[in-house]
């Protein structure tokens, strides 16, 4: 199994700031993913994030609003740019070891934009 | 392109009651499907998972779902749920094996266990 720390828990930031969310594996992982959650709404793939080359980002979210940074096999920073009250939600990163089709998440980053 | 699907946006229960709550997907092959469990500002657990092989996969707390290829479903079920088991829970879908499992997710069905 794979344990993923996120970091902070929750935030609560100014409109047209930028929040930087963290994501340490307690082992090497080949991809991480980052997942965004709306209240009461299912999760929806933001982008998925393999170490070094860019992260390939799913309809609807882009690297200048939403850079990820992948330099190891155990990290990940997900950054929201420019951030609104529309961006509130939380925010999870996930992964999986190499051979297992086992899907770990974090405990998740809830982001409020005031 | 792939789906996941649960019908039920919320299901209510009694205590000691039997649960169902469906989950049809579309997808060209057979999926890597999960059921997750979300308490109240919480992250998210795995319940169960179905790779392959017995249809009927049992899960923690008693949970199990049953595989139907013939029906594209994957209903999760419980003989007697606890209040405890009041929480949201979402069916998913991975086509991808090999440390690179995007997962597609229903909607969400909002389960009230009534004491």
């Amino acid at each position: 199994s794979v344990l993923l720390y996120q970091k902070p828990n929750r935030d609560i930031c100014q409109s047209g700031t930028s929040l930087k969310i963290q994501c340490v594996a307690d082992s090497q992982v080949v991809s991480m993913f980052w997942y965004q959650q709306f209240q009461e709404q299912s999760l929806m793939l933001m982008a998925t994030a393999n170490e070094g080359s860019e992260a390939t980002y799913e309809s609807g979210f882009t690297k200048d609003k939403f850079p990820i940074s992948r330099p190891n096999l155990t990290f990940s920073t997900l950054t929201v740019n420019n951030a609104r009250p529309g961006d509130s939600s939380i925010y999870f990163c996930s992964s999986s070891t190499g051979t297992s089709t086992e899907v770990f998440f974090g405990k998740g980053t809830r982001l409020t934009v005031v | 392109a792939q789906s996941v699907t649960q019908p039920d946006a919320r299901v209510t229960v009694s205590e000691g009651a039997s649960l169902q709550l469906r989950c049809k997907y579309s997808y060209s092959a057979t999926p890597y499907l999960f059921w997750y469990v979300q308490y109240p500002r919480q992250g998210l657990q795995l319940l169960l998972k179905y790779y392959s092989g017995d249809p009927v996969v049992q899960g923690v707390n008693s949970f199990e779902a049953e595989f139907s290829k013939s029906n594209s479903s994957f209903h999760l079920q419980k003989a007697s749920v606890h209040w405890s088991d009041s929480a949201v829970y979402f069916c998913a879908l991975s086509m991808a094996t090999g440390g690179n499992n995007k997962l597609t997710f229903g909607q969400g069905t909002v389960l009230s266990v009534i004491p």
